[in-house]
């Protein structure tokens, strides 16, 4: 496609439930990143992919957080036992290479509210 | 630790006028600077992508400069216009990182 997608655009979901974000990078884009941004904040890194290898997940909160991509193209991000403090927007960007110069440029997000 | 802050938090002003945006950062060692545009909703749209060794880029009517010794950036706007409102994040790339840190962006209000 033309940009980064997401998929849900909002998910609603109650704690302790699993759930499950999915992105869709620019078609040839190598780097994916995962962002979590909170209502007034910027956003903030969880994980970047080179390939489809994690190649930084140090912005990872817990362990209840984990993502994947598994053919270097599409990523899920998953959340376990998701809890109300999870709520938030979930962004996604990719760029062309790891190429530290490279611009990333994002997806529209998925709003993830946690009852 | 990086930390990049924006000034003001929010700002209003009637069509036409020129802004600028401050956007301030602690530490200079970083790759490079972008700006972006989020609109209510939405996800971000970048606007200007500044590499280090670069001191300003330009896109119809904005302009971004970078000053890394000192910290700073900001992004001008020339006669704004009502669909200008938005908010506006800056954000950097420290060195030996992959990830970008942001700052918490300017809310920009253009009114008729």
């Amino acid at each position: 496609g033309a940009g980064v997608s997401q998929t849900p655009s909002n998910k609603v979901t109650e704690k302790g439930k699993y759930v499950e974000l999915r992105c869709d990078p620019i078609s040839g884009h190598t780097a994916l990143y995962w962002y979590r941004q909170s209502l007034g904040q910027g956003p903030e890194f969880l994980i970047y992919f080179q390939g489809t290898g994690a190649a930084d997940d140090s912005g990872l909160p817990n362990d209840r957080f984990f993502a994947v991509r598994p053919e270097g193209s599409v990523s899920t991000l998953k959340i376990q036992r998701t809890e109300r403090g999870d709520s938030a927007v979930y962004l996604c960007a990719s760029s062309q290479t790891s190429w530290a110069g490279n611009e990333q440029f994002f997806g529209p997000g998925t709003r993830l509210t946690v009852l | 630790k990086q930390e990049v802050t924006q000034i003001p938090a929010a700002l209003s002003v009637p069509e036409g006028e020129n802004l600028v945006l401050n956007c301030s950062f602690t530490d200079s060692a970083i790759y490079n600077l972008q700006w972006f545009r989020q609109d209510p909703g939405k996800g971000l749209t970048s606007l200007l992508l500044i590499q280090s060794s670069q001191r300003e880029q330009t896109s119809g009517r904005l302009n971004a400069s970078l000053d890394k010794s000192s910290g700073r950036s900001t992004l001008y706007i020339a006669a704004s216009q009502p669909g200008d409102s938005a908010t506006y994040l800056c954000a950097v790339r420290p060195y030996n990182t992959d990830k970008l840190i942001f700052g918490t962006g300017t809310r920009l209000q253009v009114f008729p």
